[in-house]
């Protein structure tokens, strides 16, 4: 059981490239979600998702894209990277059943970006 | 709208001290309340949560919080600091049933022989 993987763990990119974050987590957990952490803050949502082909958009989705099409992975998308995307980036997932409880969610190691 | 504060951006206590992280929150909701820990180049690690049953929680590693309404807090205490517990603590609260956290700023623990 492995919990929530990220790949890669390091990358820098030039101004303007793209790449896509993978998360995948072996829970069977329906949620899942994207963090950025920049020094000094603390974690910010980007985009959840509650199953396999939803998503919906947290507090700071600009500039990226994600999709679910299975209930296992949640890729993140940066289409044009800029500096200001230049954040460690942390993927989540919980089980859970919205309106009944907060339930706990499962980080996984994270990915730190670099954009110059 | 839900907001954390976390009064320290550092806290430094020797091996064998007590350890104290404050946090007070905003909340329009019964809010749910945790703590996460995270240590170097890891990933977030929950160490306790609260969630509407007894307002003093135990968490792993010997931590507790405790929820106070009167005072908008959920401080984090742990009787003897060991160099292991070194690491971010994340105060984070969320409105009772949706998922959606919001994070604090995070506390530095600095644990000294």
């Amino acid at each position: 059981n492995a919990g929530v993987t990220q790949t890669p763990k390091f990358r820098i990119l030039k101004i303007g490239q793209s790449m896509t974050l993978q998360c995948a987590q072996d829970m069977n957990h329906n949620y899942m979600y994207w963090y950025r952490q920049d020094p000094g803050m603390g974690l910010k949502l980007i985009y959840y998702s509650v199953g396999a082909g939803i998503t919906d958009k947290g507090e700071v989705p600009n500039g990226y894209n994600v999709s679910r099409s299975t209930t296992e992975d949640f890729p993140l998308r940066l289409e044009l990277a800029a500096p200001s995307q230049t954040s460690v980036y942390f993927c989540a997932s919980s089980y859970s059943i919205e309106g009944l409880s907060t339930d706990t969610q499962y980080f996984g190691p994270g990915t730190r970006l670099t954009v110059l | 709208a839900q907001s954390v504060t976390q009064l320290d951006s550092h806290v430094s206590v020797s091996e064998g001290t007590p350890v104290l992280l404050r946090c007070n929150y905003s909340s329009s909701y019964s809010p749910s309340l945790f703590w996460y820990v995270q240590h170097p180049n890891k990933g977030l690690q929950l160490l306790l949560k609260y969630t509407s049953a007894a307002t003093l929680v135990k968490g792993i590693n010997g931590f507790e919080a405790e929820f106070k309404k009167s005072e908008t807090s959920f401080h984090l205490t742990k009787p003897s600091a060991h160099m292991s517990d070194a690491a971010e603590y994340f105060c984070v609260v969320s409105e009772f049933g949706f998922q959606k956290l919001v994070f604090g700023t995070g506390t530095r623990l600095l644990v000294s022989p």
